[in-house]
């Protein structure tokens, strides 16, 4: 029963590109939320989607960003012409959503963006 | 406005004995807590949740106490073991997870 998939794990961008996030869930799960960890913090929330809904972004910048989450493949964290703030871990989370356990939230090993 | 507090960022404990995390949350509404464990370059790893309808929930050498009047939480590990040496993130969830910042604990021999 494989866990949720990041790819790629190490991202190397340079200032103006494009960077694109993907995530597995695990199987079953149909809730992802996305998160980023920024050099020497915590992890905080930027989007929490279901198949082809977004239910939450209010941790989204508002520009430059965006996440999709289709009805078939991977969901998507996009970030267009990335700027050096932008560098950090980020991490995808599923869950199934309902029943015994159902909140709990599984991580992935998270894609580390370098911007140079 | 940090609503999920880990107030130690560091814990150092000898191989068998008791290791007690704490977090505080500041919003009577949540009503979920998580406890996740990560190693560096690693995603976190769930290890045990509580609802706010429990006061305690028990995993094997993994317990979490809930005291809701003071908006407390912490996670007892024992015994503690080497291999229990990371960085320990309480979380608290609305739906979303809203993180502590972490405390880092070793366990020597």
């Amino acid at each position: 029963n494989a866990g949720v998939m990041q790819n790629p794990r190490h991202l190397v961008r340079r200032r103006g590109q494009e960077a694109r996030l993907r995530c597995s869930p695990m199987k079953g799960h149909s809730h992802v939320y996305w998160y980023r960890q920024l050099p020497e913090e915590g992890l905080k929330f930027m989007v929490y989607l279901q198949k082809e809904n977004i239910i939450d972004e209010s941790g989204m910048p508002k520009e430059r960003f965006s996440a999709e989450f289709p009805k078939e493949g991977p969901s998507i964290l996009r970030i267009q012409q990335v700027v050096r703030g932008d560098s950090a871990a980020y991490f995808c989370a599923s869950s199934p959503g309902e029943g015994t356990g159902g909140r709990a939230q599984y991580f992935g090993p998270g894609t580390r963006l370098l911007v140079l | 406005d940090q609503q999920v507090k880990q107030n130690s960022p560091s814990l150092s404990v000898q191989e068998g004995r008791i290791s007690i995390l704490n977090c505080d949350y500041t919003n009577s509404m949540f009503d979920y807590f998580l406890w996740y464990k990560k190693y560096p370059a690693e995603g976190p790893t769930f290890l045990i949740s509580i609802s706010s309808i429990k006061d305690k929930n028990e995993d094997g050498r993994f317990t979490v106490f809930l005291n809701k009047s003071a908006k407390h939480l912490s996670l007892h590990i024992v015994p503690s073991q080497p291999g229990d040496s990371a960085v320990y993130f309480c979380a608290a969830s609305p739906d979303k997870l809203i993180f502590g910042t972490g405390t880092r604990l070793q366990v020597f021999p």
